[in-house]
């Protein structure tokens, strides 16, 4: 089975371009993470869907980033204008969970820079 | 609030030595999960172990054991006879239950950064 799928695998944009990341979660799974990772913060929940519905985006830093689910295979993490304290690795992470945890499998990552 | 502490940062050994990463965690949740995940070089998130609180037996798989206290509230990982393959950041988690009820969100810890010499 194919796992957590993310595009691009690094990004570079200017400061104040609009930055789109990609997820396909693995099928059948019913929620979906997105997580940032920087050196300062280490790894840190941005937001998560469960059924294409967001559920939690405490995380998500300020109103230039937002996130979609239009359908249960595909996500979309968007910062728009992007600043350089935005360059991190951007994880997406998707799990199945009826009645207890189940394991949340990590995508490969998008690395984004900012100049 | 949830906080999970990994108080090493970076270890160095040299290859066959084995090597044990610790991990103390805070909840007030009953019922939690614990997790570690593995980040080689090349960047992803590998999946190594789940437990969840009500389960204290250690456990093996391979060369990788892991050891569970509630007591002193540890969730320890242990490398036996450690290889260069094994160099990577190590990643302890902690789950806490979510509005939905189920336990959704991780906590991680900062990460230790293991270094494996020939």
């Amino acid at each position: 089975d194919a796992g957590v799928i993310q595009s691009p695998r690094h990004e570079v944009t200017e400061m104040g371009q609009e930055v789109t990341l990609r997820c396909k979660p693995i099928s059948g799974h019913d929620y979906l993470f997105w997580y940032r990772q920087t050196m300062m913060r280490g790894l840190e929940l941005l937001i998560y869907f469960n059924n294409n519905v967001p559920i939690d985006d405490s995380g998500m830093p300020e109103d230039r980033f937002s996130a979609k689910m239009p359908n249960a295979s595909f996500s979309t993490l968007k910062i728009q204008p992007s600043e350089p304290r935005d360059s991190a690795v951007y994880f997406c992470a998707s799990t199945r969970q009826k009645v207890i945890t189940d394991t949340q499998y990590f995508g490969p990552g998008t690395r984004l820079t900012v100049l | 609030a949830q906080k999970v502490t990994q108080a090493q940062t970076e270890i160095s050994v040299v290859e066959k030595e084995d090597v044990t990463l610790d991990c103390v965690y805070e909840t007030r949740d009953t019922t939690y999960y614990l997790f570690w995940y593995k980040q080689p070089p090349s960047g992803e998130l590998v999946f190594l172990i789940r437990r969840n609180s009500f389960d204290e037996q250690n456990e093996i798989s391979g060369r990788y054991s892991w050891n569970f206290q509630k007591s002193t509230s540890s969730f320890n990982f242990t490398i036996t006879a450690s290889q260069v393959v094994d160099s990577a950041v190590y990643f302890c988690a902690l789950s806490e239950p979510s509005l939905t009820g189920a336990n959704s969100k991780l906590t991680f810890g900062k990460g230790i950064t293991l270094s494996v010499r020939p």
